[in-house]
């Protein structure tokens, strides 16, 4: 089945820093990539949904300039949280979409849980 | 608005059997997702629906009814390993994914 990796699995850092998670998809290429938010005890919140090669749409309340998306091919994708807070630590989830069959399946990565301090 | 309801928790014994209704009103329909969820982890693909009836896949099985806005997941012969969080999403008019806030499944012994 199809694989989605992200990188890190976790990380710690200092308020005000800038974070960089990657998403690739590892064995397929992926016509969208979505990331989510998710935090503690409450359901996925979509917070962008990338297109290779063009500027992510971002969900409303979502600020872009905090949460920078770069989708730079079809296989990998970045979310870089810029000046983080406390109030940004959470987990981060992001999917790849292949079309299959005409339904555009999403396939999550493992996650990463970041942690501002 | 777009809605995705289901309820927030339920409980049920090991080797039981368990529904988890889904209703939704969403601005067009292209398929209903089940994901299973364990804590602290990412969600994974159970079931997609998109055509009204039953899909059934080893124990989960899940159920489509596009004029009642209706869907269920039913596990058999539940395991303990099946606690998690299980997340019913829909897919609108513009194939973006609603989702619902999850079942929390409690399995006992």
């Amino acid at each position: 089945g199809a694989v989605v990796s992200q990188h890190p699995s976790w990380v710690i850092c200092k308020s005000g820093t800038s974070v960089k998670i990657e998403c690739r998809s590892l064995d397929f290429q992926a016509t969208t990539m979505f990331w989510y938010r998710q935090f503690p005890k409450q359901s996925l919140m979509l917070m962008a949904t990338s297109n290779e090669g063009s500027k992510a749409t971002y969900e409303q309340g979502v600020e872009k300039d905090k949460f920078l998306i770069n989708h730079a091919s079809l296989t990998l994708s970045t979310l870089t949280v810029t000046s983080a807070h406390p109030e940004d630590s959470s987990f981060y989830i992001c999917s790849a979409s292949e079309e299959v069959a005409g339904s555009y399946e999403q396939y999550f990565g493992p996650g990463t849980r970041l942690t501002v301090t | 608005g777009q809605n995705i309801d289901q309820p927030t928790e339920m409980t049920a014994t090991e080797g039981a059997i368990v529904q988890i209704n889904c209703t939704y009103q969403t601005s067009g329909f292209n398929g209903l997702f089940w994901y299973q969820q364990h804590a602290g982890e990412a969600p994974t693909f159970l079931s997609y629906n998109v055509l009204d009836g039953l899909e059934e896949k080893g124990r989960f099985s899940s159920f489509l009814s596009r004029s009642k806005g209706y869907s269920y997941l039913l596990l058999k012969e539940l395991q303990m390993k099946d606690s998690a969080s299980y997340l019913c999403a829909v897919k609108d008019s513009n194939y973006q994914l609603i989702w619902g806030a999850g079942t929390k499944l409690i399995i006992k012994p």
